[in-house]
């Protein structure tokens, strides 16, 4: 069936480094990955989608390449920032007319002065 | 604006008693969830929605039923609440486009003891 896979639990990192999440899928058809982040306590907030168009997507610094040939949509950014520390979690919708989304288990991100 | 809204946000609960949560969304959405977020999982989907007075199961059903008796009104109610349905719920709406991400309530803590 349908999956994605956040291989990290936990990532920690020192301020100003670059930041590298993982995600992987498996999908019959091909399906839009979506990235989330979750503050403490909050609600998750979508951070950024993939595009129909092979554009890539940017939002707070953050940006994400869908790579279809090796079902990946990592998400980067050059620089962490303290605010960043959350939980990510990496999505994608069945292209089917089923709207259903399917979450990986999320990546913590730490970072550290 | 767009909102998603849960009542109660936290709730402890009774084994064996019962247990509704309940949902309102003013966006419009055909599309409604019920995810379940524990560490290490993620977010699992329970039930879901597409239209009033009609559920889905999600991948995790089990010991949970869902009432949609109107679009804004999404409940997920536990009939027999036990120990491991220890949780935080998120209920969820999204339009009916596949690259269209779901937004999210601000969560219920639920603690069965």
């Amino acid at each position: 069936g349908d999956s994605v896979t956040q291989t990290e639990g936990l990532v920690t990192l020192t301020e100003g480094l670059p930041v590298m999440l993982n995600c992987t899928y498996q999908s019959t058809y091909s399906p839009f990955l979506f990235w989330y982040v979750q503050h403490l306590n909050e609600a998750p907030k979508l951070l950024l989608k993939s595009f129909t168009d092979n554009k890539r997507p940017e939002h707070q610094g953050f940006h994400a390449t869908l790579h279809k040939s090796s079902s990946s949509f990592h998400l980067q950014k050059s620089s962490a920032q303290l605010s960043d520390s959350a939980l990510y979690y990496c999505a994608l919708s069945l292209n089917t007319g089923n709207y259903k989304y399917v979450f990986g288990a999320g990546t913590r991100l730490k970072v550290i002065a | 604006e767009a909102a998603v809204t849960q009542s109660p946000r936290s709730k402890v609960a009774v084994t064996g008693g019962k247990v509704t949560l309940s949902c309102h969304q003013t966006n419009n959405h055909d599309y409604m969830y019920w995810y379940r977020q524990d560490t290490g999982h993620g977010l699992r989907l329970i039930h879901y929605s597409y239209v009033a007075d009609s559920t889905e199961k999600g991948d995790i059903p089990d010991g949970y039923k869902a009432s949609r008796p109107s679009q804004e009104n999404f409940s997920l109610i536990l009939e027999l609440a036990s120990l491991s349905q220890t949780a935080v719920y998120f209920c969820a709406s999204s339009e009916t486009y596949n690259n269209q991400a779901p937004l999210f309530g601000e969560g219920t803590r639920l603690s069965v003891l």
